[in-house]
């Protein structure tokens, strides 16, 4: 069974268009992350949930809005997706502040 | 804000060989978790070892092993015995002790490591 899970693998959508990722742990984990990896690899986190509650908020734009219904699944909504939001998004999650745990992640494509 | 450096983009071993990949740190905080982590060309990040900075030894996981020099903040990962599933980009990542906000994985920009048959 995945530990960390993400839906879809591949995203390939048009400029303008809104897209949800979907992210599910079945570790028992408290807390959660979205990171995004761009075209060079490099790694920066996007968000954190506890419990929950969002406790990790970077300079992300205002497109992008994550939703942690319970504590297994964090989702990550994006509207009016732009050229420069292709990327790689790995969710990922902790027991508290442990040891991340990540997902297979997603490659979204905007054209 | 603490920053993560790798300086070698890429690096290659032959089979069997032993090989180091670098890593610096910045911090001003004494208690911190440091991480190294393989990405295939699967994509999925895998957990490769963690230290804790307050551990004077230096961690190992079978044929990886680290070497935590605190006071330099440097933090190498060696892999002995190199095979060719090894190959993938390696990432050193920190993470504070602090909860809440200081949790999250600071990157470096990675290493990728050649296997040579």
């Amino acid at each position: 069974d995945t530990a960390v899970s993400q839906t879809p693998k591949y995203l390939v959508t048009q400029m303008g268009n809104d897209k949800s990722i979907k992210c599910e742990q079945n570790l028992g984990h408290d807390t959660m992350y979205w990171y995004k990896q761009d075209s060079k690899k490099f790694l920066k986190i996007m968000f954190s949930y506890n419990n929950k509650e969002l406790i990790i908020n970077e300079t992300v734009p205002n497109r992008f809005s994550p939703k942690s219904p319970d504590k297994a699944h964090l989702n990550l909504h994006i509207n009016s997706l732009e050229l420069g939001d292709s990327a790689v998004y790995f969710c990922a999650s902790s027991p508290g502040g442990e040891t991340q745990y990540f997902g297979p992640g997603t490659r979204l494509l905007v054209l | 804000a603490q920053t993560v450096t790798q300086s070698q983009p890429e690096m290659s071993v032959q089979e069997a060989e032993t090989v180091t990949l670098s890593c610096t740190y910045d911090t001003s905080e004494s208690d911190y978790y440091l991480f190294w982590y393989k990405q295939p060309p699967s994509r999925q990040m895998i957990l490769v070892i963690r230290q804790e900075a307050y551990k004077q030894q230096n961690a190992t996981e079978n044929r990886f092993s680290v070497n935590f020099q605190k006071a330099a903040k440097s933090f190498s990962l060696k892999i002995s015995d190199s095979q060719l599933g090894d190959a993938a980009m390696y990432f050193c990542a920190y993470r504070s002790h602090r909860l809440g906000g200081a949790q999250k994985l600071v990157f470096g920009q990675g290493t990728r490591l050649t296997i040579n048959p």
